[in-house]
């Protein structure tokens, strides 16, 4: 069954670095996301993507964010100077149509010290 | 802007009993309702979705909803609980006429099951 990925499973890094979170949709899909889960809290949307280009960012998706589909397979989350408070599970997410069920990945834990 | 609201961020039942997990939406336009399951350590996974049609949807592992529009409900149930039903379970709603809508979770509910 087709199966989003995601690369690194835990990455940890110093405040201040920046940090690069991988992403394979599933390959027919058009429509990707990022979410971010803080350890015990909810999942919060961070950005849309399509058409390469934002659909729609959160506030939480600030000039330290940025994301790429680099070469039509992988999507990433930049993000250039880390804080301690982006220490999160991100996950990517990807749909085949406008609207209906997201399909998550197993989700990036990042731990900025 | 839309919203879900799930009650009681912590349930318990014991193994054989019904499960019954709270969640009302808040939206201006009909919605498209979902139930996320997420078990320790991993993804989400979804065990069900409203989109249209009929208001009561059965998932996988014997979950079902219904959809009350007159309540802003969708409250996820289980006839009988598994301990292998022991997760947090997000309800979610998205705007089915924005362009690449997003889907937006509730808090989550922490399901516990006593043997």
């Amino acid at each position: 069954e087709p199966e989003v990925t995601q690369t690194p499973s835990h990455q940890v890094t110093q405040m201040g670095q920046e940090v690069i979170l991988r992403c394979v949709p599933i390959s027919n899909h058009l429509y990707f996301y990022w979410y971010r889960q803080i350890l015990g809290q909810k999942v919060e949307f961070l950005v849309s993507f399509y058409n390469n280009e934002i659909s729609e960012k959160s506030e939480i998706f600030d000039d330290q964010f940025s994301v790429e589909r680099p070469d039509g397979s992988n999507f990433t989350l930049k993000i250039r100077s880390t804080k301690l408070e982006d220490s999160a599970m991100y996950f990517c997410a990807s749909r085949d149509r406008v609207v209906g069920e997201l399909f998550f990945g197993e989700g990036s834990r990042l731990t900025v010290l | 802007a839309q919203s879900v609201t799930q009650l009681g961020s912590h349930v318990s039942v014991s193994e054989g009993a019904l499960v019954l997990l709270r969640c009302n939406y808040s939206s201006s336009v009909p919605p498209y309702l979902f139930w996320y399951v997420q078990y320790p350590n991993q993804g989400l996974q979804l065990l069900l979705k409203y989109t249209t049609g009929a208001t009561l949807v059965k998932g996988i592992n014997g979950f079902e909803a219904e959809f009350k529009k007159s309540e802003t409900s969708f409250h996820l149930t289980k006839p009988s609980a598994h301990m292998s039903d022991a997760a947090e379970y997000f309800c979610a709603v998205s705007d089915p006429y924005s362009s690449a809508s997003k889907i937006i979770f509730g808090s989550g509910t922490r399901l516990s099951i006593r043997p």
